[in-house]
């Protein structure tokens, strides 16, 4: 089993619509958790970190559950410029501390 | 606009070659980060250092891969003898330390690696 599972899509959505992805964990100790941003042939860019109780950025909310292990990312009224490849990433425990980066998931926003 | 620099940007050599890609971090960043991005893994943690000192280089293959920085403005990745399951695009990132680990890390553009 993969330290971060991600459902690699893709997702094809018309602009306007809302979609929502999620991952799931393994390491119950895990401390910090991220969503990065891919595009097609480019390098990952983080687009925003995820806090116990939930963030917004705009379009954009984050919302993590650690009882459940499971880190969700909302994307309301999609953009043509939103599709891209969503990178899932977890900060392991203080002593191992690695970014782990799930596979990605796969947004396609259509006109 | 400070940004990670990598080179070559893309690179095809044959099996049993050595390769060598360089990677400027950012100024004044204090971590750098090798990793390796397949289709079949995804992103794979290659190697970090931290102030210059290696610390964790756990997800490299120790028999042909070594990572090295020089001085504060140069992370280098080899590869000797180069194998065709090394083709992959090889990302550095860097970042700025906060805790261990530090916060966002910021990613070169990467080096395509294609081993024939």
């Amino acid at each position: 089993r993969k330290e971060v599972e991600q459902d690699p899509g893709p997702f094809n959505v018309p602009e306007g619509a809302t979609v929502a992805f999620n991952c799931t964990y393994s390491n119950s100790a895990s401390q910090s958790f991220f969503w990065y941003r891919q595009d097609c042939r480019k390098e990952p860019k983080l687009l925003m970190s995820v806090y116990s109780s939930g963030n917004e950025d705009g379009r954009f909310t984050a919302q993590l559950n650690r009882a459940s292990q499971y880190i969700s990312l909302l994307i309301r009224d999609s953009k043509l410029s939103d599709s891209a490849t969503y990178l899932c990433v977890v900060r392991g425990s203080s002593n191992t501390g690695k970014l782990i980066f799930g596979q990605g998931t796969t947004l396609q926003v259509k006109p | 606009d400070a940004r990670v620099t990598q080179t070559p940007r893309h690179k095809v050599t044959e099996m049993g070659q050595e390769v060598t890609m360089r990677c400027q971090p950012i100024l004044g960043h204090n971590t750098v980060f090798w990793y390796r991005q397949t289709m079949m893994q995804g992103l794979e943690l290659l190697a970090y250092f931290r102030n210059r000192a290696p610390l964790d280089d756990s997800g490299m293959p120790k028999d042909r891969f070594s990572a090295e920085m020089p001085d504060a403005t140069l992370a280098t990745l080899k590869i000797q003898p180069s194998e065709p399951r090394d083709s992959a695009v090889y990302f550095c990132a860097s970042g700025s330390q906060a805790g261990v680990w530090g916060n966002e890390q910021f990613f070169g553009p990467g080096t395509r690696l294609t081993v024939l």
